[in-house]
């Protein structure tokens, strides 16, 4: 069974760049027709899909983030990257890796706080 | 691309239905079947429930279903239990290969 696994910083300065990765286990990253999305959650308020990747390299992106945001893959570590740069305090959330297979996302991984903060 | 619209709050008793409803556009609800709906307890990752408007996957309590009429896609869950009191988040497809969530309902269980 597949399972995510979320790292990086939790605290990141205003202005700079939050880098978050996460680790596929149970499965190859590269199997099968799944999307590989990030998805944040600000304290006490809903979701937010931020983008997804494909394991050719191809990319979507929210609209709203589409200027801050990189999403990476590197299949040779099992693990897929967020980038979001010029970071503000709005982007303050938990952020989760998940699994999407065509329309819906499943498994998500267990979410990582990011803090931006001075 | 705004969020979709869920009520802030549901409750119901042991035992009831209740159904929570998730409004959008004809261009993300109302044009597609693919919603998704998800449910988040305190502290915890959402987990997949309900797809493809009415889908359960495997492991998902018939206890839940959803469907969808116009703009406005709806998650019902009979036979209340303490467990369901959680926070649930509709999702939905808006074209161009991004997706949108609901702003998330919380159930309370009385």
């Amino acid at each position: 069974q597949v399972q995510l696994q979320e790292s990086g910083p939790g605290l990141v300065k205003p202005s700079q760049t939050l880098s978050l990765t996460c680790t596929v286990s149970g499965g190859s990253i590269s199997s099968g027709s799944y999307y590989w999305s990030w998805i944040r959650q600000p304290a006490g308020k809903g979701l937010e899909w931020i983008g997804r990747i494909y394991t050719s390299g191809s990319t979507n992106y929210n609209p709203s983030l589409k200027s801050r945001v990189t999403i990476s893959v590197d299949t040779s570590k099992n693990q897929f990257s967020l980038k979001l740069n010029s970071v503000t305090a709005a982007d303050t959330a938990v952020y989760y890796c998940a699994g999407s297979y065509i329309n819906w996302f499943d498994p998500w991984g267990q979410g990582t706080l990011v803090t931006v903060s001075s | 691309q705004s969020a979709l619209t869920q009520p802030a709050s549901v409750s119901g008793s042991p035992g009831q239905s209740i159904t929570i409803s998730c409004t959008g556009t004809s261009s993300d609800v109302g044009g597609y079947n693919y919603v998704s709906w998800y449910q988040q307890h305190p502290g915890k990752a959402p987990k997949l429930m309900i797809y493809d408007v009415s889908k359960r996957p495997s492991g998902v309590s018939n206890r839940f279903s959803g469907s969808k009429s116009g703009n406005t896609a709806s998650l019902t869950i009979s036979g209340l239990q303490a467990e369901d009191e959680a926070d649930y988040y509709c999702c939905s497809y808006a074209g161009s290969s991004t997706w949108v969530f609901g702003g998330g309902t919380k159930l309370t269980v009385l």
